[in-house]
């Protein structure tokens, strides 16, 4: 079946500019996260969605970062005043339950170049 | 959230049998040792997860020994399209009963002909 799938696959911006990324999760999966990995590093946690809410957004690193899943299912992860330290790979995940026995499927990434 | 030591870089030729060993000295009761595979360009992808003892299914093994401070990832066999970063991660519920994975650095795995 269809994995998670995140859209645009590349951004480049400029800095100051304003982005959003896309992600669909797998169909009847619940619980949806954000990662962002930096070249040579291992992902990093930003926020998890268990259905419409944010149930933990400790690792969205500044207000100028924030995320929304309206109807349960699509994600939209949104950067304003971007930074060119925000260059790095955006990935999203989910998982059918947000237990530690749910594995967790992710994405490709997108891409995000800021100028 | 138990960190997790593994080597960094590890090279290894067409069928052989790999096995990268993760330290996790601190590890919690509650916590369960998962591998994730990485290949570039690529997310993560699941590899396999275990408690104790071992685990295997059709990808590879994981070895879990009593005191649980280490486990070992064994990949029978590997070809060139094993060559990828792999994850050791030791990881719980949190309070909200979700998993919050953190990942280290990995073992980039190199294969050759």
């Amino acid at each position: 079946g269809a994995g998670v799938s995140q859209t645009p696959s590349n951004k480049v911006t400029e800095k100051g500019k304003y982005v959003e990324l896309r992600c669909d999760p797998i169909s009847g999966h619940t619980a949806l996260y954000w990662y962002r990995q930096s070249l040579g590093q291992g992902p990093e946690f930003l926020i998890y969605f268990q259905g419409t809410g944010a149930a933990d957004d400790s690792g969205l690193p500044n207000d100028r970062f924030f995320a929304v899943r309206p109807e349960g299912s699509v994600s939209t992860l949104k950067i304003q005043r971007t930074e060119r330290g925000d260059s790095a790979v955006y990935l999203c995940a989910s998982s059918l339950t947000p237990g530690r026995d749910s594995p967790l499927h992710f994405g490709n990434g997108t891409r995000l170049t800021v100028t | 959230l138990a960190k997790t030591t593994q080597p960094i870089s590890m090279d290894s030729y067409e069928g052989q049998e790999v096995n990268i060993t993760c330290s996790h000295n601190n590890i919690a009761t509650n916590d369960y040792i998962t591998w994730y595979q990485q290949f570039p360009s690529q997310g993560p992808r699941f590899i396999i997860q275990g408690y104790k003892t071992k685990v295997t299914n059709e990808v590879a093994s994981l070895f879990i020994p009593a005191d649980r401070k280490s486990s070992t990832l064994s990949l029978p066999r590997v070809s060139l399209s094993d060559t990828a970063v792999y994850y050791c991660l030791a990881h719980a519920s949190q309070g909200t009963g979700f998993q919050k994975l953190v990942f280290g650095t990995g073992t980039r795995l190199l294969v050759s002909p």
